[in-house]
Parts: C-alpha cells; sequence; structure tokens
C-alpha cells in the first residue's frame, strides 16, 4: 500500500499486560513518529526517529513506554504493564524530509484498551 | 519549547456560512505549520502548510490560512462550509532545534448544520 499502516487497528488487553503496536511508513521516509491521541488531550508527541540519529524520545510519559525502529523502517512501540490511563489512539506518522516542510501523513491508529 | 492554542475547542455553524478556526504559537525562531483535518473514525490528513513566502496558503478543500507573524497567528478559513466539511482540525508547528518534533494544538471540532 502507499499509505502509513498500523497494526492492529484494535487492541483490547488486560490491565498489566504487554502490548506491542506495530507501524509501517510510507517507503522512503526517513522521519517516523508516534503520538497518542486521547479524549480532552489533544495529540500527544510521543516519540521522533530521523534516520540514524538518536531518537527523540522526550514525549514518552513513562519508562513503560518504548519504541525501535528497525532497519530504518518498521517500528514497534511497546507498552509494558499496561495501566487503564494508556487507553488511548495511537497514530504513526512518516516524513520524507520534514526539515524541509514536507509533511507527516498518518496511519489509521490503532485504538488501545486496557480494561 | 513552541507551543501551538487553538483558541476554539467547536464552532458551530450553518452551511454555506464563513468560518474561521483560530490558532495561535508560540516560538522564537521561524516555524513551519500545518492544518489537518480528522474524519470521524479516519486519521490525520493535511489541509494545507506554511513554509515560507506568501502568508495566504490555499490548500485542499477550498480552506485557505493567513500566517500572521506579527500576531504568531495562524488561522484556518473557509467562505462557504458544507456539511461534509464537519470533523475536528488541527493546527499544528515545527521548528525550533527541531523541524522535525510537530507539535499539535488540542483542536477544533467542527459541526456544519443544515
Amino acid at each position: 500500500g502507499a499509505g502509513v499502516s498500523q497494526s492492529p487497528s484494535n487492541k483490547v488487553t488486560e490491565k498489566g499486560k504487554d502490548v506491542e503496536l506495530r507501524c509501517d511508513p510510507i517507503s522512503g521516509h526517513t522521519a517516523l513518529y508516534w503520538y497518542r491521541q486521547s479524549l480532552g488531550q489533544g495529540l500527544e508527541f510521543l516519540i521522533y526517529f530521523q534516520g540514524n540519529s538518536a531518537p527523540d524520545k522526550s514525549g514518552l510519559p513513562s519508562d513503560r513506554f518504548s519504541a525501535e525502529r528497525t532497519g530504518g523502517s518498521v517500528s514497534t512501540l511497546t507498552i509494558q504493564r499496561t495501566q487503564q490511563e494508556d487507553s488511548a489512539v495511537y497514530l504513526c506518522a512518516s516524513s520524507l524530509d520534514p526539515g524541509a516542510g514536507t509533511e507527516a501523513f498518518f496511519g489509521q491508529g490503532t485504538r488501545l484498551t486496557v480494561v | 519549547a513552541q507551543s501551538v492554542t487553538q483558541l476554539d475547542s467547536q464552532v458551530p455553524v450553518f452551511e454555506e456560512a464563513p468560518v474561521e478556526l483560530r490558532c495561535n504559537y508560540s516560538s522564537s525562531v521561524s516555524v513551519y505549520l500545518f492544518w489537518y483535518v480528522q474524519y470521524p473514525n479516519q486519521g490525520l490528513q493535511l489541509l494545507l502548510k506554511y513554509l515560507s513566502g506568501s502568508t495566504l496558503v490555499k490548500g485542499i478543500n477550498g480552506f485557505e490560512a493567513e500566517f500572521n507573524k506579527s500576531q504568531t497567528s495562524f488561522h484556518l478559513r473557509k467562505p462557504s462550509v458544507h456539511i461534509s466539511d464537519t470533523a475536528e482540525y488541527f493546527c499544528a508547528a515545527a521548528g525550533g532545534t527541531s523541524y522535525g518534533k510537530l507539535t499539535f494544538g488540542q483542536g477544533t471540532i467542527l459541526t456544519v448544520h443544515p
């Protein structure tokens, strides 16, 4: 496909379990972002990967959250010991060259529900 | 650090009326500015962006925005809205030490009534 692909689209998990969310960016895009969208919280930045540079992890809310990007392509966001407040839509986006102002293309998101 | 403020959380409007969605940003350096739209149960889609040059930017679906440096604003406008414009609109900024990090406003829900 031509767009950013995220899987799963929906995930229901029990409190305390670990979850992995996957993002396939657009081919050739060097930048990849994760955002979290909660009701009343807008879009919260989580982490940003740009090429081979160290990722900007400044938005990760706690050490239970981590992300990696393998081979400069696919990314996985991992949430350990999930809590109910982690329930949200997790959005992934990719961009060709953000320094030049190219826009970020967003996936459809993964809706995470922690019960 | 930069921040983006969308001044209205909800804007109701009648079909064919004009609309303005307000956005202010704060940054001590130059920024790129974006407006995204999110239709119900869908991802975000770019409406328009400002990088430099002309302060009036035209986007898709008849939307336009004007960059005002002195007022640090980037308001979105449409002269005549349609029912199909009902969606949530997000203003975003990138710049400073990291042009890659998009900072979003809280969003404005535009509801167009018949």
